[in-house]
């Protein structure tokens, strides 16, 4: 299984709602990320964990919470987001430390009304 | 800080002919890493190649090859017998290695093949 699985794909959330975008790898990689890409932009980093701790926060907003529950998953928890939040989020995973290759899932689009 | 630039927004090749896409970078590490990522439509990244500077050996991948000038801070993609799949934005990206996450993406080439 070298896959990255991202859910929901899609997804339409008001200023007020709580949502989560989660994340699911099997390949045994112990580092994993959030990126946020804006259309025709290439990816921002967010958040990376490592080991299943937080090592990366690229001063993102409070409004955007992370989770690793376990070696295999990773959520993004939303609130009270505004509409430039509006994006494809992508969540990747690599092998270890080293960027030897990273692995992408297909992402959430995310609108914010 | 590294930077990586692409200066072709937009390419178009027509299908079973060779393309070749910019990439410059600045740096001032000796060690270091390169790709070229592809975003087809349906939006997943996928690495395309990975070239060590360490090694003076260009990497190529079936019909994907780069020319490496590190001295000259260049990284092109050239792709051969390009196909309708090969249709997405293509990212050039810098890392420098070790325990460092980060990765540096360049604006990104929109590839068009037509038929």
């Amino acid at each position: 299984d070298t896959e990255v699985t991202q859910t929901p794909k899609h997804l339409v959330m008001g200023m007020t709602n709580k949502k989560s975008l989660k994340c699911e790898q099997h390949m045994g990689h112990r580092a994993m990320y959030w990126y946020k890409q804006k259309a025709k932009k290439p990816p921002e980093l967010m958040f990376v964990y490592s080991y299943e701790k937080l090592s990366i926060n690229e001063s993102v907003p409070s409004r955007f919470s992370p989770e690793c529950p376990n070696s295999s998953l990773l959520n993004l928890h939303l609130h009270a987001l505004q509409p430039e939040d509006s994006a494809l989020y992508l969540c990747a995973s690599s092998q270890e430390v080293v960027i030897e290759k990273l692995f992408f899932g297909s992402g959430t689009q995310l609108s914010v009304l | 800080a590294q930077t990586v630039t692409q200066s072709q927004p937009e390419m178009s090749v027509q299908e079973a002919e060779t393309v070749t896409l910019s990439c410059t970078y600045d740096t001032s590490e000796s060690d270091y890493y390169l790709f070229w990522y592809k975003q087809p439509p349906s939006r997943q990244m996928i690495l395309v190649i990975r070239q060590e500077a360490y090694k003076q050996q260009n990497a190529t991948e079936n019909r994907f090859s780069v020319n490496f000038q590190k001295a000259a801070k260049s990284f092109s993609l050239k792709i051969s017998d390009s196909q309708l799949g090969d249709a997405a934005m293509y990212f050039c990206a810098y890392h420098s290695g070790g325990s460092n996450y980060k990765l540096t993406f360049g604006k990104g080439t929109l590839l068009t093949v037509n038929p």
